[in-house]
């Protein structure tokens, strides 16, 4: 059974600082790993797609890598900004097509 | 594009009662995905539906949870009856295609109360 797991569960920086969220599941056959945001009272706001044959994804700011083998993702967050406070979420889909979820890291950007 | 659209957005009700979300998902997106959220157990999947046929509805808690997708643009997930513990945020996602490739979209959700 797959399951992911989120580290931290919550941080707190100072705007300006570089950061990076870690998530780690379990079972490393998996058809991809998505990063989602979500604001508080929202629904989930995809960020990035890593298929499980690429290594890293790009967008502006955020760049997510990912190790199948070893069953590892990170989320590097350049140059935060107070705008960036929200809840990060991971999620891995495998053969089941199921997408499943870690429990989250609550980011605070300090202005 | 107006996104994945789910009503209502609120939904307050009392034990015993039947509740039903509602959801649109994007238009030509073939996957539609039910998800159940809560500070105990985050996100959970209750089902999913690929062309409109239910593919995997093991995360279905109990048979007073029911879910149907009549056609490509239209979804509804009903409580029957509702209890208290049934409270949590349900959300709906779709996507283009099951599998890789995909990111899922999601609707800003149903907070459900059941008092």
């Amino acid at each position: 059974k797959q399951e992911v797991t989120q580290i931290p569960a919550a941080l707190s920086v100072p705007e300006g600082e570089n950061l990076v969220l870690n998530c780690s599941f379990t079972d490393s056959a998996i058809y991809n790993l998505q990063w989602f945001r979500q604001d508080p009272g929202k629904g989930l706001t995809s960020l990035l797609l890593i298929q499980s044959s690429q290594r890293e994804q790009t967008s502006g700011r955020l760049n997510a890598s990912l190790d199948k083998s070893s069953g590892r993702s990170t989320l590097y967050i350049a140059a935060s900004q107070p705008g960036d406070s929200a809840t990060y979420l991971c999620a891995v889909i495998g053969s089941s097509y199921k997408l499943i979820f870690g429990s989250g890291t609550r980011l605070l950007v300090r202005p | 594009d107006a996104g994945v659209i789910q009503s209502p957005r609120h939904e307050v009700t009392e034990m015993g009662q039947e509740v039903t979300l509602r959801c649109k998902p994007i238009s030509g997106h073939n996957s539609l995905f039910w998800y159940r959220q809560t500070m105990m157990r985050g996100l959970e999947l209750l089902i999913y539906f690929n062309n409109n046929v239910p593919i995997d509805d093991s995360g279905m808690p109990e048979d007073r949870f029911s879910a149907k997708m009549p056609n490509a643009s239209f979804s509804t997930l009903k409580i029957q009856p509702s209890e208290p513990r049934d409270s949590a945020v349900y959300f709906c996602a779709s996507s283009s295609r099951t599998g890789e490739g995909s990111p899922l979209h999601f609707g800003n959700g149903t907070r459900l109360t059941v008092t």
